[in-house]
């Protein structure tokens, strides 16, 4: 089985500028997880799809939105871009999600994307 | 709510020492606990896991005992070596995933 994907891996903007970012889970895969990784906070939530609806929300502005499609492929979208944003962008497949037991499934990471904001 | 407390690296050995990172949760009901590891230009891949309370997660010679008693899922080692240098990230597992702030661990040969 292929493993996720991300695309593109790294990108280069400048502020103000957006940012579509891309993640195809692992075949059979209903839920997606994005993560953003930097050094001084480390890895943080941003949001959870599954069946193409957010199950889960981070603690991060508006500017930071997504959106999963039928086949499962999810995008996430970020405006108005500033310094800060610059991080290690990183995608998450699993299975499933909260069930009736209450437990979610392992999640199986992508590379990631390397997004620099000059 | 839910959270996980682990030790703050980096954390530096010599090849063939024991590794110990010390792992804390505080959750309601029963999570499901793991150990990732990210090594350089990668994303993370698990581990271990262990799903119940004294379950043993092990893998590549890592072992982590979930502690219901302690609240602690530590990770050990008997015996590191240079590949292993990498970070490490506990996480738990109930309504929502909560991940560590991860442990920098660097094996000098």
């Amino acid at each position: 089985k292929a493993g996720v994907t991300q695309t593109p891996r790294y990108l280069i903007k400048t502020r103000g500028q957006q940012v579509t970012l891309s993640c195809s889970p692992i075949s059979g895969h209903r839920s997606v997880s994005w993560y953003q990784q930097t050094p001084g906070q480390g890895l943080q939530f941003l949001f959870e799809y599954f069946s193409e609806t957010q199950r889960n929300k981070g603690n991060f502005p508006g500017r930071f939105s997504g959106r999963q499609f039928s086949n499962s492929r999810s995008e996430m979208n970020v405006s108005t871009l500033e310094l800060g944003d610059s991080a290690l962008y990183l995608c998450a497949s699993s299975p499933g999600v909260a069930g009736d037991s209450g437990s979610y499934n392992e999640q199986f990471f992508g590379p990631g994307t390397r997004l620099t904001v000059l | 709510g839910d959270s996980v407390t682990q030790m703050e690296g980096p954390v530096t050995l010599s090849e063939e020492a024991f590794l110990t990172i010390n792992c804390t949760y505080t959750a309601t009901g029963y999570p499901s606990l793991f150990w990732y590891v990210q090594y350089p230009g990668e994303g993370l891949q698990l581990l271990l896991k262990a799903t119940k309370a004294d379950d043993k997660g092990s893998n590549k010679g890592f072992e982590a005992t979930y502690r219901k008693e302690t609240t602690s899922f530590h990770l050990e080692k008997g015996s590191v070596q240079v590949s292993d240098s990498a970070v490490y990230f506990c996480a738990l597992s109930g309504l929502k995933i909560i991940f560590g702030k991860g442990t920098r661990l660097h094996i000098l040969p």
